[in-house]
């Protein structure tokens, strides 16, 4: 059983370039999360997604997209690389409602330069 | 208040020993609470949750005080591979939302032999 698993592991990108970080979940799992982890910090919550076709912001949005065409995938997209955006970034997901315990993807480094 | 708060610490701690660290939250409507671990470089995983008063799973204890918003995670004869980053996480809501999870910064654990 994989899980949540997440594409690629280690990015360096160059400012204004752009990428997409792919994650996906084999366990039927309606919710879907992305956050961002800064060295030092918790985790923030950027998008996240209660089942195909719908997502909505969290808490820190501002130079990510989302998008949610299948249960299993759930991408996040860099449209112009900033080097505030060098974090760790991991996919998260639950079954759905009255089951919270997240499982998370193994993570992605982010490195803008 | 800030939402999740903990000790960052490190805790240095010798092997055998008890531990225990607090985490505060200000969300009263909270009706969940999780502690993660996540161990350096790795994703975080679920080490207990705290639904009501506390829990317990062997060698770990988990307590809930309403009254004064905190939970605490208790270690008893602590071994080597205790040391990680414990995440204090409450939900941002009363119950039956979809939002994503309110991270603590962490606390660090370091047994030493």
């Amino acid at each position: 059983n994989a899980g949540v698993t997440q594409t690629p592991k280690f990015r360096i990108l160059k400012i204004g370039q752009s990428m997409t970080l792919q994650c996906t979940q084999d366990m039927n799992h309606n919710y879907m999360y992305w956050y961002r982890q800064d060295p030092g910090m918790g985790l923030k919550l950027i998008y996240y997604s209660v089942g195909a076709g719908i997502t909505d912001k969290g808490e820190v949005p501002n130079g990510y997209n989302v998008s949610r065409s299948t249960t299993e995938d759930f991408p996040l997209r860099l449209e112009l690389a900033a080097p505030s955006q060098t974090s760790v970034y991991f996919c998260a997901s639950r079954p759905g409602l009255g089951q919270e315990t997240q499982y998370f993807g193994p993570g992605t480094r982010l490195l803008v330069l | 208040r800030k939402e999740v708060e903990q000790d960052p610490g490190p805790f240095n701690v010798p092997e055998g020993a008890t531990v225990a660290f607090n985490c505060t939250y200000s969300n009263s409507a909270s009706q969940s609470f999780f502690w993660y671990r996540q161990d350096c470089r790795k994703e975080p995983k679920l080490l207990m949750s705290v639904y009501s008063s506390g829990n317990e799973d062997g060698r770990f204890t988990a307590q809930l005080n309403r009254a004064s918003q905190y939970i605490s995670l208790l270690i008893r004869d602590s071994k080597l591979s205790d040391s990680a980053t414990y995440l204090c996480v409450v939900p941002p809501y009363s119950g039956g939302g979809a939002d994503g999870l309110t991270f603590g910064k962490g606390t660090h654990l370091i047994i030493q032999p």
